[in-house]
C-alpha cells in the first residue's frame, strides 16, 4: 500500500531563509507526486506536481526515486509561504485516489 | 461561486444519530471525492464517484455510504456516530474520468462534531 510520510508538523524559518518541506513515500510502483498547499482560510489547492516539473510561486519538488523523496524547496521565504503543505501521492491505475501525508505547517517569521 | 460547495459547514450532533453531508462539485467536473480529516490526521481518502458510479473506495467505514446523483451532486451518510467521527469531511472534485488523477479541486470541508 502506498504511503506518504511528513516528518515535519511545523517548520519555523526566518523570511529570506531557504526552506525545504521533507516527503518521503512508500509505493514499489511508479508513483505521481503533488504538493498541495492551505492558506490561511482558503481551500486546499494544488501547489504542483512532479510531473510538470516546474516552479509555483518560487518552489520547486524534485523526485528522487533512490530515496523516495519528493522534498519541496524554495530558496528565500516569504511571509506569504505561510501555510499548511500536503505531499500527496497517486499512480496511473484503476485506483485514482490521491494519498495524503499528514501535513507540515510553515511558519515564516520577520 | 462555481468552486466545489459543501453544506453544512459545521454540524453537531450526539452519538447514534445519522448525519448528511453534501458536496456539489465544479461545473463540468465529473469527479467527487470524500476525505476525513481527523485531528493530526492527514486527509483519509473514503471514498470517490464518477458520474454516478463508485470508481475507487478507501477506509470507509460500513457505517458511512456515499452516493452520486444524476444532477453529480454526491451525500456521504454517515450513521451511528461514534465519538470518534468527529472530524472534517472534505468533499473534492476533478474532471479526469478517475483513471489518471490529475487536479482535485476542494470543498471548504464540513466540521462535524460528534457529542
Amino acid at each position: 500500500a502506498q504511503r506518504v510520510t511528513q516528518p515535519e508538523k511545523l517548520l519555523s524559518v526566518f523570511k529570506g531563509a531557504p526552506v525545504e518541506l521533507k516527503c518521503n513515500y512508500s509505493y514499489s510502483g511508479s508513483p505521481e507526486l503533488f504538493w498541495y498547499v492551505q492558506y490561511s482560510r482558503q481551500r486546499l489547492q494544488l501547489l504542483l506536481r512532479h510531473i510538470s516539473r516546474e516552479s509555483i510561486k518560487g518552489f520547486t519538488a524534485d523526485l528522487n526515486k533512490g530515496e523516495t523523496s519528493f522534498h519541496l524547496k524554495k530558496p528565500f521565504a516569504q511571509e506569504e509561504d505561510s501555510a499548511m503543505y500536503y505531499c500527496a501521492l497517486t499512480y496511473t491505475g484503476t485506483a485514482s485516489k490521491l494519498t495524503f501525508g499528514t501535513g507540515t505547517r510553515l511558519q515564516v517569521t520577520l | 461561486d462555481s468552486g466545489v460547495t459543501q453544506t453544512p459547514k459545521h454540524l453537531i450532533t450526539a452519538t447514534g444519530q445519522r448525519v448528511t453531508l453534501r458536496c456539489s462539485p465544479r461545473s463540468g467536473d465529473l469527479s467527487v471525492y470524500w476525505y476525513q480529516q481527523s485531528l493530526d490526521q492527514g486527509l483519509q481518502f473514503l471514498i470517490q464517484y464518477y458520474n454516478g458510479e463508485e470508481r475507487a473506495k478507501g477506509n470507509i467505514l460500513e457505517r458511512f455510504s456515499a452516493q452520486q446523483f444524476p444532477d453529480l451532486h454526491s451525500e456521504l451518510n454517515l450513521s451511528s456516530l461514534e465519538l470518534g467521527d468527529s472530524a472534517l469531511y472534505f468533499c473534492a472534485s476533478s474532471v479526469e474520468p478517475g483513471l489518471v488523477v490529475g487536479e482535485l479541486f476542494f470543498g471548504e470541508g464540513s466540521r462535524l462534531t460528534v457529542l
